[in-house]
């Protein structure tokens, strides 16, 4: 199975500054089947990114997704408070689908 | 919109069974994918398993983990998917959900499995 794994492990910035998450898989990931979620605790994942760089549906535009092959990035241009959370990157262009260990993104 | 709502989890001994659910609603049912997740405390989704809608052959995939132990099945005419588990063992304590691929991935609110002697 395609392994993902996200760096950093945490990322501590403050509100207004710009937010870069890696995700790198351990082989190629068929596109463009690849997506990003946020989750705050005691809540379901909440999807912001698929099919690379696609936004979901109320997802604000400061959200942007990018990558290919091996190595994605989500960018966060502008942070604001409620940003703060959990974020974990997935594949499901191959089966099984997989996904990252998750990067925390804390307030500095 | 898309809905799915699970029920069925609760705190089980070891060796023990539970049956969740997952009421789909929203988007048409009998010809959608449909896959469980699970999500340990502290770690990040892991998948569970799928199922096929019945024109596609109804077949099932499963981790290798669970391969055996979970067994997933669907009643179109509820709009439910469920999962059997059996011979629950501690590792199995997550937060199980629903989802479905309509255009973005879509997931429910999960149902808490225990498991804890």
């Amino acid at each position: 199975e395609i392994v993902l794994t996200q760096s950093p492990g945490t990322l501590s910035l403050s509100p207004g500054e710009r937010a870069t998450l890696s995700c790198r898989a351990s082989q190629s990931v068929i596109s463009p089947f690849f997506a990003w979620y946020q989750q705050k605790s005691g809540q379901p994942p909440r999807l912001l990114i698929y099919s690379v760089s696609s936004r979901a549906s109320g997802i604000p535009d400061r959200f942007s997704g990018s990558g290919s092959g091996t190595d994605f990035t989500l960018t966060i241009s502008r942070l604001e408070p409620e940003d703060f959370a959990v974020y974990y990157c997935q594949q499901y262009g191959t089966s099984p689908c997989t996904f990252g260990q998750g990067t925390r993104l804390e307030i500095k | 919109d898309v809905q799915l709502v699970e029920s069925g989890g609760g705190l089980v001994k070891p060796g023990g069974s539970l049956r969740l659910s997952c009421v789909a609603s929203g988007f048409s049912f009998t010809n959608a994918w449909m896959t469980w997740v699970r999500q340990a405390p502290g770690k990040g989704p892991e998948w569970v398993g799928r199922m096929r809608p019945k024109v596609e052959g109804g077949t099932t995939d499963y981790a290798a983990s669970v391969k055996g132990r979970f067994t997933i099945s669907r009643d179109d005419s509820k709009n439910t998917l469920y999962l059997q588990i059996d011979s629950l063992q501690t590792e199995d304590t997550a937060i199980y959900y629903c989802i479905t691929f309509r255009n973005g991935w879509f997931w429910g609110q999960g149902t808490q499995v225990t498991v804890s002697s």
